[in-house]
C-alpha cells in the first residue's frame, strides 16, 4: 500500500499560468478530500468526493478553483489564472468511507506561484 | 459556526514533561475529533482519535479527553521525547456527509 499519491511534489507557475494538481488515493478508499496548508491560515478545506461524486466544494474559490474525480483511482484540482496568493502545499486526503474515519493525506504538492 | 479553535499555538517543553493542547469546537453535532502530527516536509498522520461516546481515550503515551458538555477536547502527551517535536493538529466532524474541521495547529517544541 503506497499511501495516497500526490504529483508533483512541487510545481512553479508564473502568474496567470494554470496549474493541475494530481492525487490517487489509497484503493478502496471512498472519500477524497482536498485541503490547502498555509503557514497564516492552517489546513483550510477545499472540496470532497465520496464515490467520486462530488459532495462539498464550499471551499473552493468558485472562480479559478475546480476539481474533478473521474475515476475512483485519481482526482485532478485544476487552478486556473494562478495568483500568487494560492501559492501554498495542496494536501489531498482518502478515508475508507465516511467521513467520520481517519484521513490518509499525502505529502502534497507546494505551489509557488511568482 | 463550525470553527475548530485550538490553543496553545506554541508550546515549549522539558524533556521528560507533559504537554497538553486544548481545542474547542461550535457545532454540537460534532461526533469524531481526531489528532493529527505533522513532522517537517511531512503529510499530516493520524496518531489517536475519540468519538462522542466515550470521554478519554489513552494509547502509548497519548491521551485523549472529551467534554462534550463544554465542547472542549484535549490532547496530553505524557513522558515527551525530542520525537514528539513537531506540528499538532486537532480537529471534528459530525455525520456522514460533513468534512473534517481543522484547528489552526501547535507547534510542540521538546527541550533537552
Amino acid at each position: 500500500n503506497a499511501g495516497v499519491i500526490q504529483t508533483p511534489r512541487h510545481k512553479v507557475t508564473g502568474k496567470g499560468q494554470e496549474a493541475t494538481l494530481w492525487c490517487e488515493p489509497i484503493s478502496g478508499h471512498s472519500a477524497v478530500f482536498w485541503y490547502r496548508q498555509t503557514i497564516v491560515q492552517g489546513l483550510e478545506f477545499l472540496t470532497y468526493f465520496r464515490n467520486q461524486a462530488p459532495i462539498d466544494d464550499s471551499g473552493m474559490p468558485k472562480e479559478r478553483f475546480s476539481a474533478q474525480m473521474p475515476n475512483q483511482s485519481h482526482s485532478t484540482l485544476k487552478i486556473q489564472s494562478t495568483q500568487p496568493q494560492d501559492s501554498a502545499v495542496y494536501l489531498c486526503a482518502s478515508s475508507l468511507d465516511i467521513s467520520n474515519e481517519r484521513l490518509f493525506f499525502g505529502h502534497g504538492t507546494k505551489l509557488s506561484v511568482l | 459556526g463550525e470553527q475548530v479553535e485550538q490553543l496553545p499555538s506554541i508550546l515549549r517543553v522539558q524533556e521528560g514533561s507533559s504537554a497538553s493542547i486544548n481545542c474547542t469546537y461550535e457545532n454540537s453535532a460534532s461526533n469524531y475529533f481526531p489528532w493529527y502530527k505533522q513532522e517537517p516536509g511531512e503529510n499530516p498522520k493520524l496518531i489517536i482519535d475519540i468519538r462522542s461516546n466515550m470521554e478519554r481515550k489513552q494509547t502509548q503515551g497519548l491521551i485523549v479527553l472529551l467534554d462534550k458538555k463544554a465542547k472542549r477536547f484535549s490532547l496530553h502527551i505524557t513522558d515527551t521525547q525530542p520525537g514528539d517535536s513537531a506540528m499538532y493538529f486537532c480537529a471534528a466532524s459530525a455525520d456522514s456527509g460533513t468534512y473534517q474541521r481543522f484547528g489552526t495547529g501547535t507547534k510542540l517544541q521538546v527541550v533537552p
